[in-house]
């Protein structure tokens, strides 16, 4: 499968854990983008990667949340602490083009994560 | 304001039936994408279909056709002869020039469609 590639599909966690949640891109992608949807919402921005770099987290919660894509490995998204509110699926995608509005972002299936 | 907006919550269309989704956006941008997306209930991001901004004919994959109408900023997906498996939310979304920042997507808040027999 050469698409974007996310796991788990589905994460329950306790309040106060953390929360671990991986993205490979599409094969050849170099750009990662993370989205969040609550329930009944549309996606919402939360951070761009490329490669051992952040370029745009103005969409991220200041604290509790951070964002990492490797040389070597898929991205991850980590919550830290975790509360109710951030129950969400949570939405990878992947692009090969930066700076072209012509281009589709490819997305993964997503990671439902429960906090409980 | 709202970069995109999609009017309608939910719909109810009988099969068979062409069914039109309402999206209008907001940009100063002359450069820009639109695109819709379905996600069915099993939750997957499915892309639909895309238009440029300077592009002059609608677009068009299979029995989805956009019906862009660059003045009145609006980007209509239309839906025909439609099939229960559309059943589905369906997402507009826009994508700009960076400027700086992030070049990924603005979505609306999607249309849950729900197709009769």
């Amino acid at each position: 499968n050469a698409g974007v590639m996310q796991n788990p599909r589905h994460l329950v966690r306790r309040r106060g854990q953390e929360a671990r949640l991986r993205c490979s891109p599409m094969k050849g992608h170099s750009h990662v983008y993370w989205y969040r949807q609550l329930p009944e919402e549309g996606l919402k921005f939360m951070v761009y990667l490329q490669k051992e770099n952040i370029i745009d987290e103005s969409g991220m919660p200041k604290e509790r949340f951070s964002a990492e894509f490797p040389k070597e490995g898929p991205s991850i998204l980590r919550i830290q602490q975790v509360v109710r509110g951030d129950s969400a699926a949570y939405f990878c995608a992947s692009s090969g083009t930066v700076g072209s509005y012509n281009s589709p972002l490819h997305f993964g299936n997503g990671t439902r994560l429960t906090v409980t | 304001a709202q970069k995109i907006t999609q009017t309608q919550p939910g719909m109810f269309v009988q099969e068979k039936e062409a069914v039109t989704l309402d999206c209008t956006y907001d940009t100063s941008d002359q450069s820009y994408g639109l695109f819709w997306y379905k996600q069915p209930s099993s939750g997957e991001m499915i892309f639909l279909i895309y238009q440029g901004s300077y592009d002059e004919q609608n677009a068009t994959e299979g029995r989805y056709s956009l019906n862009f109408q660059k003045a009145r900023k609006s980007a209509n997906l239309v839906i025909s002869a439609s099939q229960l498996g559309d059943s589905a939310m369906y997402f507009c979304a826009m994508r700009e020039l960076p400027g700086g920042g992030a070049d990924g997507l603005t979505f609306g808040k999607g249309t849950h469609l729900i197709i009769q027999p």
